[in-house]
């Protein structure tokens, strides 16, 4: 079995100021990891992942996340909030294989104010 | 351009009709699912199939069903046996053995 949880609900941060997204997953497995992002009435678009190589991991945009095995967690960071930052982002746990299901934590609406 | 496509982008439904929502992928991938999202509950899997003609339900399949008699498409019909349809659906697909997947831009279904 496999869960998310994403701590935060809604986060808001000036623009400028750093960005942290919380994730905690739980697997069975070995996990694959991923941050995706998604604006109003749109899909979702990966922003990065992790499938067991470096634990610091970096995307688009300038966001970056850390692998913590022993804390069971997946943070999303950003140094530098832009405006354009201010979305809905998911935390999404998979096992490996061709029968592998991506589980998704319930999403944290990040607003940023000028 | 590779990609996913989901039409319509906007659906209204009568209650009591069936409802047939389309996704189409040319990215050549095996596995595609169909997701719905509500708000602050993230995305639940309603099902997926890893290759033609084979299909499995996901958590909450219930007054849902689909086909996949080709690779490339997999549409979802919304029955009226779905006691709350009004959401905004997702198709993704993914490469065999790779683990992320793909998304298209969604439907939005709404009961009138």
């Amino acid at each position: 079995a496999q869960s998310v949880t994403q701590l935060d609900s809604h986060v808001s941060v000036s623009e400028g100021t750093p960005v942290l997204l919380r994730c905690n997953y739980s697997s069975s497995y070995s996990p694959s990891l991923f941050w995706y992002v998604q604006h109003p009435n749109k899909g979702l678009q990966l922003l990065l992942k992790y499938t067991s190589a470096a634990t610091l991991v970096k995307g688009i945009n300038g966001f970056e996340a850390e692998f913590k095995k022993s804390e069971t967690s997946f943070h999303l960071t950003k140094p530098s909030a832009h405006m354009s930052d201010a979305a809905e982002y998911f935390c999404v746990v998979s096992n490996t294989g061709t029968a592998s299901k991506l589980t998704f934590g319930t999403g944290t609406r990040l607003q940023v104010t000028l | 351009d590779g990609g996913i496509t989901q039409s319509p982008k906007y659906l209204f439904r009568k209650e009591g009709q069936n409802v047939t929502l389309s996704c189409e992928q040319n990215l050549n991938h095996d596995a595609m699912y169909w997701y719905r999202q509500d708000p602050g509950q993230g995305l639940r899997l309603i099902y997926y199939s890893q290759i033609v003609n084979d299909f499995q339900k996901g958590d909450i399949a219930e007054g849902y069903s689909v086909s996949r008699e080709k690779k490339e498409s997999f549409p979802l019909t919304v029955t009226s046996a779905q006691k709350n349809p009004t959401a905004f659906y997702l198709c993704a697909s993914k490469r065999g053995f790779e683990p992320e997947a793909f998304f298209g831009q969604g439907t939005r279904l709404t009961v009138v």
